[in-house]
């Protein structure tokens, strides 16, 4: 149990659906990020939010959509995906910007487009 | 950009043997963080470094921050099955607002 908790932990879409990710995290932190890590690819970041506000898009296509409604909630909203978008999204915090601090990870969510 | 690149990018060894995965930066790091995935899993924080030269231990596993503090490695000693795993190094941008994570090494424990 790392404190942060993502869901779905498994999800099959199809490239026309749109669905979300969750991720809530219980540790107080206030930075919050999503991770995409494919087979052969190493950890890569997508996005970063420090006290609600977005800090970093890493040139992230637009079907992908992140939200952050409070310190403690982080939701990636998918639509239109394609195959190449299956991978394992991780959610990760920190307690401030990550690059000095620990990062704690959720479980990740694995997701097929199919 | 800046760029952390971890070699071997895959170590099968025997059980007992022992394992060393080394980091390197192509800037020079405030930080270098260690973090471990195991199989199915996510990756779990192991240690931080901070200063030039830095040698840290847990348990069977040995952390050093090279002198430039643009190198680290991680040894095993003596592994164990539970050791399986991979093995990432993760160092700040220059900015110092998120972490660039090396490609990892698997570490793979035949008993």
């Amino acid at each position: 149990e790392t404190g942060v908790t993502q869901t779905p932990r498994h999800l099959v879409m199809g490239m026309t659906n749109k669905k979300s990710l969750k991720c809530e995290q219980h540790l107080g932190h206030n930075a919050m990020y999503w991770y995409k890590q494919s087979a052969k690819k190493p950890l890569e970041l997508m996005f970063v939010y420090s006290l609600e506000e977005r800090v970093e898009n890493n040139s992230v296509p637009s079907r992908f959509s992140p939200e952050c409604p409070n310190s403690s909630h982080l939701f990636l909203h998918l639509h239109t995906l394609q195959p190449e978008d299956s991978a394992l999204y991780l959610c990760a915090s920190s307690q401030g910007l990550g690059g000095n601090t620990e990062a704690f990870f959720g479980q990740g969510t694995r997701l097929t487009v199919v | 950009g800046q760029q952390v690149m971890q070699i071997p990018q895959y170590q099968h060894v025997q059980e007992g043997e022992d394992f060393t995965t080394y980091c390197n930066s192509s800037t020079t790091l405030s930080n270098i963080q260690w973090y471990k995935q195991r199989p199915g899993g996510h990756p779990v924080f192991l240690i931080q470094l901070v200063k030039s030269g830095e040698v840290k231990k847990q348990k069977r596993l040995t952390f050093q921050f090279g002198e430039a503090k643009k190198n680290s490695s991680l040894h095993i000693t003596a592994t164990q099955t539970t050791d399986v795993g991979t093995y990432f190094c993760a160092g700040p941008t220059d900015s110092s607002y998120k972490l660039i994570f090396g490609s990892g090494t698997r570490l793979l424990v035949r008993p």
